[in-house]
């Protein structure tokens, strides 16, 4: 089974500032990586597919990047919406498993 | 408008039993492979079962192999996941999304299924 490990665990920054977040792979995924938003009490939403395609309806703020084992996803410029949990997950070997989180909160 | 709607939820004895269901609309629900995805209480995400388009290929996470059962009825645009045998680390929000080659979206809002005497 692939872990993902996430880091930072959690990111405190001010609205208007940029995020970055890491997903790191115990072994190659290629670019078979999502990236998901969840808000408290709502189900996850997916940003990204693939590594870097974004889904429809998601703002360009949003992008992902990255191949093999090391992904980031940016978050260019902070909206009070932003403000959630970010998961990566990778769909190149069964069983799909997710990373744990990287909680962005305002600081 | 695509719709997502889990129902089947609960609480539940260990060693008990319920069954999930999931409905869908505005969207080719018999088109897509369907999965469900469970969260434990303050955790992360865990594939937990999927389903291909016809019913003839599924695939489990190796702790509910054996006790739990996913299955779909196309005509009723409908998933559905048999739970059987539960146990306390079963207890999660239970969430239903469709598969597009490995990335889950949409989702379903989730049912609360909690195991616990």
């Amino acid at each position: 089974e692939i872990v993902l490990t996430q880091s930072p665990g959690t990111l405190s920054l001010s609205p208007g500032e940029r995020a970055t977040l890491s997903c790191r792979a115990s072994q190659s995924v290629g670019s078979n990586l999502a990236w998901y938003q969840q808000k408290p009490g709502q189900a996850p939403r997916l940003l990204t597919s693939g590594a870097s395609s974004r889904a429809i309806g998601i703002p360009d703020r949003f992008s992902g990047s990255g191949s093999g084992t090391d992904f980031t996803l940016t978050i260019s410029r902070l909206e009070p919406e932003d403000f959630a949990v970010y998961y990566c997950q990778q769909f190149g070997s069964s069983p799909r498993t997710f990373g744990q989180g990287t909680k962005v909160e305002i600081k | 408008e695509v719709q997502m709607v889990e129902s089947g939820g609960g609480l539940v004895q260990p060693g008990g039993s319920l069954r999930l269901s999931c409905a869908a609309s505005g969207f080719s629900f018999s088109s897509y492979w369907m999965t469900w995805i469970r969260q434990a209480p303050g955790k992360g995400l865990e594939w937990v079962a999927n389903i291909r388009q016809d019913g003839n290929e599924i695939h489990y996470v190796d702790s509910v192999k054996g006790r739990f059962t996913i299955s779909r009825d196309n005509a009723k645009n409908s998933l559905f996941l048999q739970m059987n045998s539960l146990r306390a680390e079963d207890t999660a929000v239970y969430y239903c999304a469709g598969d597009h080659k490995g990335t889950f979206d949409p989702w379903g809002q989730g049912t609360l299924v909690t195991v616990s005497s």
